[in-house]
């Protein structure tokens, strides 16, 4: 099991430029989060998928943030344009999808935007 | 709705000492409870979970929580402080039944545990 797979490590990028996160999930599970995670305010649910369907998107801090789930072993959350403010890191995390079951996470991106 | 308090930002014990890092959480149905644990520059990892079975879990490296229904607390414990537990710590509640497919995970702003030599 290789676990949550998130790519680039780290990231860093201009004011103004686009920037695409990349997830691949633990294989079998029907579950993807993805998270921020900021000293200021902590750890922060962004958008889940089940079954590659968008549920919740209410995290989603503004347009400028969009995330897919074309199938289900690959998510992209996009930022475009991104700004100083979003620097932060950006975890995915994926489940089995019942209400108790836990969240595996991968090494997330450190995202820095200059 | 469902929510999670860790009372503590910020812990400090001597290597050897036992672990308190409190939670309690609010819910309005049986929980399922978790402890996830982060080291420095790693994603999160899964210490142990109460999903209404035994109300004492024993968790990875030595850790355990008693699910306490009468107190709404989770709290996380270990007998004797390792250095290498030096971490974050998240209290989380899941939001939904067991039976729900939802899966969305509340967590608690976390503890710092700093373990001194």
């Amino acid at each position: 099991d290789a676990g949550v797979i998130q790519s680039p490590r780290h990231e860093v990028t201009e004011m103004g430029q686009e920037v695409t996160l990349r997830c691949k999930p633990i294989s079998g599970h029907n579950s993807l989060f993805w998270y921020r995670q900021t000293m200021m305010r902590g750890l922060e649910l962004l958008i889940y998928f089940n079954n590659n369907v968008p549920i919740d998107d209410s995290g989603m801090p503004e347009d400028r943030f969009s995330a897919k789930m074309p199938n289900a072993s690959f998510s992209t959350l996009k930022i475009q344009p991104s700004e100083p403010r979003d620097s932060a890191v950006y975890f995915c995390a994926s489940s089995t999808g019942t209400g108790g079951s836990p969240l595996h996470f991968g090494n997330g991106t450190r995202l820095t935007v200059t | 709705a469902q929510s999670v308090t860790q009372l503590d930002s910020h812990v400090s014990v001597s290597e050897g000492t036992p672990v308190l890092l409190r939670c309690n959480y609010s819910s309005s149905y049986s929980p399922s409870l978790f402890w996830y644990v982060q080291h420095p520059n790693k994603g999160l990892q899964l210490l142990l979970k109460y999903t209404s079975a035994a109300t004492l879990v024993k968790g990875i490296n030595g850790f355990e929580a008693e699910f306490k229904k009468s107190e709404t607390s989770f709290h996380l414990t270990k007998p004797s402080a390792h250095m290498s537990d030096a971490a974050e710590y998240f209290c989380v509640v899941s939001d939904a039944p067991g039976s729900s497919n939802t899966g969305k995970l509340i967590f608690g702003q976390g503890t710092t545990l700093q373990v001194k030599p």
